[in-house]
């Protein structure tokens, strides 16, 4: 079955740097992916949405300036936490969308800790 | 966007019988309902999806009655591993909003 990598897993980081976070889907092209964070005992917010060769579309809320995303490629999109603080500590989720069936495949995602 | 709504936990025993029932009043035509379970520190898992009546796979069926106001997730049997959160989320996947927000999910806690 599908199958999205998510790298890595885990990050700790100081306040004020940056952290990148990859989402790859190994055996599909997705042309659509969704970022996704979630805080301890909440639901997944959907942060922003990403296609392929195209700007991102944010979220109400979500800044673009501190969550960057690109999809270069068919198979691989990026979140950069930039200037990263305290408050952003929290899991990060990314999907990627069969054009087929709508049918989502979730990364593992990445527990992020600033400190 | 279709919203959903579901109980926020359930309780059962092993063995038993689990049904979830998801609210989604404002389905529109072209939306399908998909249902994922999310393992803590993990990311949700597709279990199935359905867009009317019955569909049934090798881990549940998916009850969906004529008007497509709600769905029904039932799992059979369960067993302590099947502790887990079960979001419903319904979506036009080929269309403009494809987008698929998460609703608060149902907690399942299993008992032995």
């Amino acid at each position: 079955g599908a199958v999205v990598s998510q790298h890595p897993s885990r990050v700790i980081c100081k306040s004020g740097t940056s952290v990148k976070i990859e989402c790859r889907s190994l055996d599909f092209q997705a042309t659509t992916m969704f970022w996704y964070r979630q805080f301890p005992k909440q639901s997944l917010m959907l942060m922003a949405t990403s296609n392929e060769g195209s700007k991102a579309t944010y979220e109400q809320g979500v800044e673009k300036d501190k969550f960057l995303i690109n999809h270069a490629s068919l198979t691989l999109s990026t979140l950069t936490v930039t200037s990263a603080h305290p408050e952003d500590s929290s899991f990060y989720i990314c999907s990627a969308q069969d054009r087929g069936t709508g049918v989502l495949t979730f990364g593992a995602g990445s527990r992020l800790t600033v400190l | 966007l279709a919203k959903t709504t579901q109980p926020i936990s359930m309780d059962s025993y092993e063995g038993q019988e689990v049904n979830i029932t998801c609210s989604h009043n404002n389905i529109a035509t072209n939306d399908y309902i998909t249902w994922y379970q999310q393992f803590p520190s993990q990311g949700p898992r597709f279990i199935i999806q359905g867009y009317k009546t019955k569909v049934t796979n090798e881990v549940a069926s998916l009850f969906i009655p004529a008007d497509r106001k709600s769905s029904t997730l039932s799992l059979p049997r369960v067993s302590l591993s099947d502790t887990a959160v079960y979001y419903c989320l319904v979506g036009d996947y080929g269309g403009a909003t494809n987008k698929l927000i998460f609703g608060t999910g149902t907690l399942l806690a299993v008992q032995p």
